[in-house]
């Protein structure tokens, strides 16, 4: 079965700077697809960014962008000029056929920015 | 609809009594989920919902919880004999069956049990 780890319960940043967020999986599987989503005290989940394992470009959206390492089953966020909008849950997820498209959920990293 | 639309959105019920929480997907999604979310916690998935194929439970606590999807789109997730450790955030999402699909959820129902 594949699993999704998020070994950082909690990291802080200041306002402006630079955080990166972990993310480890475990599959047998050479395609599937990853995630970022971002719940803020709001509770509505929203997704951040996504990549496709084929892809070897390292996708970006805006200030969020992330750090994909196939070989090391590793799946970083990286949110640059950080803002206090930026506060909230975030959750590392992985999807694949063989787990017939079942998404599996990382236990989450709640990331507060300090002003 | 625009969205997934969960209701209600606040359920305060007595411990023993069952409870019934909605699930509206957005139209033609395939794919639904249920999870649980404990305050300041992480999702537990419950179940899993992809088109005619039998249901993923394997999330489930105890046979006390149960869901079924009817037409392939409204769940309806039911616990009987609530206990207080149910209390928690209940969240649904959809997704389209292709599997980069993002993963769409409603604001979730808050259940308490006092």
């Amino acid at each position: 079965a594949q699993t999704v780890t998020q070994s950082q319960p909690e990291m802080s940043v200041q306002e402006a700077e630079t955080v990166t967020l972990s993310c480890t999986y475990d599959t047998s599987e050479s395609d599937y697809y990853l995630f970022w989503y971002k719940q803020p005290p709001s509770r509505q989940m929203i997704l951040v960014i996504r990549q496709e394992a084929y892809k070897q470009q390292n996708a970006t959206e805006n200030r969020f962008s992330v750090n994909f390492q196939k070989a090391a089953k590793s799946f970083s966020l990286k949110i640059s000029d950080s803002q206090l909008g930026d506060a909230a849950m975030y959750f590392c997820a992985f999807v694949s056929g063989g787990s017939n498209y079942k998404l599996t959920f990382g236990k989450g990293t709640l990331l507060t920015v300090n002003p | 609809g625009a969205g997934v639309s969960q209701s209600p959105s606040n359920k305060v019920t007595e411990k023993g009594k069952d409870v019934e929480l909605r699930c509206d997907p957005i139209s033609g999604h395939t794919a639904l989920y249920w999870y649980r979310q404990s305050l300041g916690q992480g999702l537990e998935f419950l179940i899993y919902f992809q088109g005619n194929s039998a249901p993923d439970k394997s999330g489930l606590p105890s046979d006390r919880f149960s869901a079924e999807r009817t037409g392939g789109s409204v769940s309806t997730l039911t616990i009987q004999r609530t206990q207080q450790e149910d209390s928690a955030v209940y969240l649904c999402a959809s997704s389209l069956e292709y599997w980069g699909s993002e993963a769409f959820f409603g604001q979730g129902t808050r259940l308490t049990v006092v």
